[in-house]
């Protein structure tokens, strides 16, 4: 079975930083890899995705990931945060394509002025 | 455009009662599916759809229950609700073959 490890519950940058978010996957065989968004009061949203391709991941927003197989991570960064960017950020991972997803526990992000 | 609703958004119910969620997508999706999210636990997933009449079970299934009679809706039944059943509640859709979900604005449910 999937596990997923998101390390840190609540991560705060300022604004203009670098932000990195930590997951930590569990599995044998490398798995399809997610990066999901939720603002308040709403679902989440996709913000990019690893199927196998290419290791780096290049997403929506200016956020990108790279998969790291020796490591089993698959970290989230931006370069410069936005205040827009404050938000909840789930990691999951499914064992294949329209598989059920497992998900870790959640980075919240605050963005400093 | 196509979409995934949820109804009701916000629901307060007692224990012992029957509840229904109400998950309805216009993308003409195979795939379905309900998660509970929790404070610390991240998105557990409930139950699953593939198709019509398929329905399976997930992480965390016991109380709940689902039916699939056509391509568009996936009801979440609680039996009998318990406290322990406050949360919010996602569901999402996927194309068959295909890896991203897509997912539904939620439903925030309290049994008192």
């Amino acid at each position: 079975a999937q596990s997923v490890t998101q390390l840190g519950s609540h991560v705060s940058v300022s604004e203009g930083a670098l932000v990195l978010l930590r997951c930590n996957y569990s599995s044998s065989v490398p798995p399809y890899l997610f990066w999901y968004v939720q603002y308040p009061n709403q679902g989440l949203q996709l913000l990019l995705k690893y199927t196998s391709a290419a290791t780096l991941v290049k997403g929506i927003n200016g956020f990108e990931a790279e998969f790291k197989k020796s490591e089993t991570s698959f970290h989230l960064t931006k370069p410069s945060a936005h205040m827009s960017d404050a938000a909840e950020y789930f990691c999951g991972a499914s064992s294949g394509s329209a598989r059920q997803l497992t998900f870790g526990s959640g980075t919240q992000l605050t963005v400093l002025p | 455009d196509a979409e995934i609703t949820q109804s009701p958004r916000h629901k307060i119910t007692e224990t012992g009662r029957q509840v229904t969620l109400a998950c309805h997508q216009t993308w003409n999706h195979n795939n379905m599916f309900w998660y509970r999210q929790d404070l610390g636990h991240g998105l557990r997933l409930i139950h699953y759809s593939y198709g019509v009449q398929d329905t399976n079970k997930g992480e965390v299934s016991d109380g709940y229950s689902v039916s699939r009679s056509n391509t568009e809706d996936l009801p979440l039944t609680l039996e009998s609700a318990a406290s322990s059943q406050t949360s919010v509640y996602f569901c999402a859709s996927s194309s068959p073959g295909a890896d991203t979900q897509y997912f539904g604005p939620g439903t925030r449910l309290t049994v008192l």
